[in-house]
């Protein structure tokens, strides 16, 4: 079964501090890996998209990086703002038959940035 | 519209009722999906439509669900019978191009059915 894990499940930290978000996946064939922002009742919004040749992509202070050879990911945030405070899934395109890209969600990694 | 517009955002229905949630995406936008999201999970895959036919089903739990799309705009997902178990937070989301590898998904805010 394809899946899509994210580490840690949850994570607090101070405004102002860093912190590195986990993902690891099982999907193939792989097209894509997405880094969504979903904020407590709202849909989620696409931070970052990656094929597999890229290596890292920046969005502002979000920085994604893949390894599609070990299948892993990260979501690197700097200088982190209250505003942060959200669930943040990674999103991995697996390519089916008709060539459409399904997206498989993660469970998401909820951050908590505390003043 | 703007943006992808989901209606109502929330429902409250007793068990055994049916339901329906609209979905409406950009304009423009030929594929649509449409998601399941438990509380604290992320969203799980139901339907996928390309224009007006639903062209991968398979995560339709079972057949109390159904989904139409008869314009190839505006989307209903109908549950029949409802059960508590239906309970969570159902997501709309549309894009340009579905074969696109660097296409962009983009989500409405949801419809939360609560079954009592």
């Amino acid at each position: 079964k394809n899946q899509v894990e994210q580490s840690p499940q949850s994570l607090i930290i101070l405004e102002g501090k860093n912190c590195t978000l986990q993902c690891n996946y099982t999907v193939s064939p792989f097209s894509n890996l997405r880094w969504y922002k979903q904020d407590t009742g709202r849909g989620p919004v696409s931070l970052t998209i990656m094929t597999f040749s890229e290596n890292t992509k920046s969005n502002g202070r979000y920085t994604a990086t893949l390894d599609a050879d070990t299948k892993q990911s990260s979501l690197h945030i700097t200088a982190s703002q209250l505003s942060d405070s959200a669930s943040y899934i990674c999103v991995v395109s697996e390519v089916v038959s008709g060539g459409y890209n399904k997206l498989i969600f993660g469970a998401g990694t909820r951050l908590a940035v505390h003043p | 519209g703007a943006g992808v517009s989901q209606t109502p955002s929330n429902k409250v229905t007793e068990k055994g009722k049916y339901v329906e949630l609209r979905c409406d995406p950009i304009s423009g936008h030929t594929a649509l999906y449409w998601y399941r999201q438990s509380l604290g999970q992320g969203p799980e895959f139901l339907i996928y439509f390309q224009g007006t036919g639903a062209a991968d089903d398979s995560g339709l739990p079972n057949d109390r669900f159904f989904a139409v799309r008869p314009e190839g705009s505006v989307s209903t997902l109908k549950i029949q019978r409802t059960e508590r178990g239906d309970s969570a937070v159902y997501l709309c989301a549309s894009s340009l191009n579905p074969r696109g590898m660097n296409t962009e998904a983009f989500f409405g805010q949801g419809t939360r059915l609560t079954v009592v």
